[in-house]
């Protein structure tokens, strides 16, 4: 079965930082997902990505098959970024069902 | 596009009763599933189901049922409520299972007492 971990759990940074979460599995995969959960409940997709690097505004998500990690990116953090972010790995043969880590909380204060 | 609909919002059951959370996609996708959430872990699987006719099960499937007798809307049902239910429910949905992107709804706060 594949464990998902991320870390840190929760983090608070100021308004301006450079945000990093990452999220390790333990077994082959076929794809990543990052998802942001925001402080009201609802639940968005950000990124699914197999490898390499994916950019999309201030976020950038990385993967490394190899190491079995990946990493999300936030440049000159904003309040408005504060929500729980989410990792999700789906396995292979027969393994497809998705995995999640319990999230990340992120307080970015002004 | 409404996306995925999902309802009730919120929902207070007596221990025993019974109840359906309905979940309705508009963007043809033929994967469906069903995720709890509870402090402290992550969303777990419950049922989901790759096209119309076609359910399995998840991580936690006791006390729920499904069915997809349509390509757009997949039903949990609780069939006799238990204060262990008590949880967060969503619906995703996406083109194909885990190789694309998830579209969430809202979710529905549950409590059974």
């Amino acid at each position: 079965k594949n464990e998902v971990e991320q870390s840190p759990q929760n983090l608070t940074a100021q308004e301006g930082e450079f945000i990093t979460i990452n999220c390790s599995y333990s077994v082959g995969i076929s794809a990543l997902h990052w998802l942001q959960q925001h402080p009201g409940g609802g639940i968005v997709s950000l990124f699914m990505l197999s490898s390499g690097k994916k950019k999309h505004g201030r976020l950038i998500a990385t993967i490394n098959i190899q190491e079995k990690h990946s990493s999300l990116h936030i440049t000159a953090s904003h309040p408005r970024d504060s929500a729980v972010y989410i990792c999700a790995v789906r396995g292979q043969g027969g393994s497809e069902k998705l995995v999640f880590g319990k999230g990340t909380k992120l307080t970015v204060n002004p | 596009n409404a996306g995925v609909t999902q309802t009730p919002k919120f929902q207070v059951l007596k221990t025993g009763q019974s109840m359906t959370l309905q979940c309705a996609q508009d963007m043809n996708h033929e994967y469906m599933s069903w995720y709890r959430q509870d402090p402290g872990m992550g969303l777990r699987l419950i049922h989901y189901s790759v096209g119309a006719g076609i359910t399995d099960q998840g991580e936690v499937p006791n006390g729920y049922n499904v069915s997809r007798s349509t390509t757009e809307d997949f039903p949990l049902r609780l069939l006799s409520a238990a204060p262990s239910q008590t949880s967060v429910y969503f619906c995703a949905s996406s083109l194909l299972q885990g190789l694309s992107p998830l579209h969430f709804g809202n979710g529905t706060r549950l409590t059974v007492t």
